[in-house]
């Protein structure tokens, strides 16, 4: 079964410690991994798409990385604004989320 | 620039009440459209999808159905609302290709 797995679940940080968020995928046929940020009370906010493993993508303090089984959100120096919850995704036929990883960072 | 609709932003219904979620689409034709439901502090849950008019894709055996009657409208109905139905629900679409992008979402709670 095609499945998506985030870790960690949450993540607390100071302001300027860079760290990593995870994403494992299983899927026969990737056609595509994104990451999104999802604020309280929003709709998830499209960041990065990701197709063939070795590929970046950079955008601000954020750069997403993919390998053939997981990808991961790289934080460099992150501020108070980028508390959120991280969803990674992945496409065959439909759109499958992970369950996020709620990030917060400390002033 | 392509912009995705979905009201009421808030939703209060009693159990065993109808519901009608509306969702529509501009600045593209012949969508993928999505609904999920997200419950608090959890991920996405697919329910529906469609990749046209009168094709649905149901994910999850529940008491919610979708429709499609037009190419960029897509509506989540239920005839009688359960407690279990509360949650945040999300329309989205996509290209046949590509992520898909969300609209603002329908906070509903079932009392």
């Amino acid at each position: 079964e095609d499945q998506v797995t985030q870790s960690p679940e949450a993540l607390r940080l100071q302001e300027g410690e860079s760290s990593s968020l995870n994403c494992s995928y299983t899927v026969s046929g990737l056609r595509g991994l994104f990451w999104y940020r999802q604020d309280p009370g929003k709709g998830p906010e499209f960041l990065f798409t990701l197709y063939s493993a070795g590929e970046e993508k950079e955008k601000e303090r954020l750069k997403a990385t993919l390998t053939k089984k997981e990808s991961f959100l790289h934080i460099t120096a992150p501020k108070p604004e980028d508390s959120a919850t991280y969803l990674c995704a992945f496409r065959d036929d439909k759109i499958i989320f992970g369950k996020g990883t709620r990030l917060h960072i400390l002033p | 620039s392509q912009t995705i609709h979905q009201w009421p932003a808030t939703l209060v219904q009693p159990v065993g009440s109808p519901l009608s979620l509306e969702c529509t689409v501009e600045g593209t034709s012949n969508p993928n459209l999505y609904w999920y439901r997200q419950a608090a502090g959890r991920g996405l849950q697919l329910l529906f999808y469609s990749v046209g008019i009168g094709q649905i894709s149901s994910e999850v055996p529940q008491n919610l159905s979708a429709s499609r009657p037009q190419d960029r409208q897509f509506i989540l109905s239920s005839k009688k609302l359960l407690l279990s139905d509360s949650g945040f629900y999300l329309c989205a679409w996509s290209k046949t290709s590509g992520p898909a992008f969300f609209g603002q979402g329908t906070r509903l709670t079932v009392v």
